[in-house]
């Protein structure tokens, strides 16, 4: 297993533009979240799914973002109508939830996305 | 709500000397998980040690320990005989979902 893979890696684009980024968790993962980061900050939680499941979304989160994991694998996450605020680095982590579930999250590399 | 706080946005140590990076949360919660990661530039998030609410014990790996005081919600990180690849981010963080503190940015100098 090669880990946490994220794309596109990088992704510029003019404002009003829709845009999409993909995670693909560790196989064996059923929880997976999205987490945003700018510049010098920590992440700021965005949603998390259980398998399919969107169990958990930001009440910061805009009304332009959605998140999906139509069969509990990968899963994607669209800005509409994006905004030069959006310029962000998107994290995707997956973690296990079993009876030894300790919480550790294992992080991609990241999606830097730039609104012009 | 869950909160965390990281009070000290920017640290340095000198190669070989001990730090110890601060860490406060918010939570009614009374069994919880305590992270922190460690963010190398430009390079992706990694563990570095985590305690459960409910172990007095404090959590030690390698160089790395903790100060867990569950009545102040205290977590404070301590790094011994610093190295120039502990540069990095710090992250503290809370369970579950996880939330992450603002960050503090250590430097070790040679």
């Amino acid at each position: 297993d090669t880990g946490v893979s994220q794309n596109p890696r990088h992704k510029i684009t003019k404002r009003g533009q829709n845009v999409t980024f993909r995670c693909d968790p560790i196989s064996e993962h059923n929880r997976l979240y999205w987490y945003r980061q700018t510049l010098g900050q920590g992440p700021e939680f965005l949603t998390y799914f259980q398998n399919e499941a969107q169990l958990e979304k930001s009440r910061l989160l805009s009304d332009r973002f959605s998140a999906e994991r139509p069969k509990g694998s990968f899963s994607t996450l669209e800005i509409q109508r994006t905004e030069q605020g959006d310029s962000a680095m998107y994290l995707c982590a997956s973690s296990r939830r079993d009876p030894s579930f300790t919480g550790e999250l294992f992080f991609g590399e990241g999606s830097r996305l730039t609104v012009l | 709500a869950q909160t965390v706080t990281q009070s000290q946005p920017e640290m340095s140590v000198q190669e070989a000397e001990t730090v110890t990076l601060s860490c406060t949360y918010d939570t009614s919660e009374s069994n919880y998980y305590l992270f922190w990661y460690k963010q190398p530039p430009s390079r992706q998030m990694i563990l570095v040690i985590r305690q459960e609410a409910y172990k007095q014990q404090n959590a030690t790996e390698n160089r790395f320990s903790v100060n867990f005081q569950k009545a102040a919600k205290s977590f404070s990180l301590k790094i011994s005989d610093s190295q120039l690849g502990d540069t990095a981010m710090y992250f503290c963080a809370f369970m579950n979902p996880p939330h992450f503190g603002a960050g503090t940015r250590l430097t070790v100098k040679p």
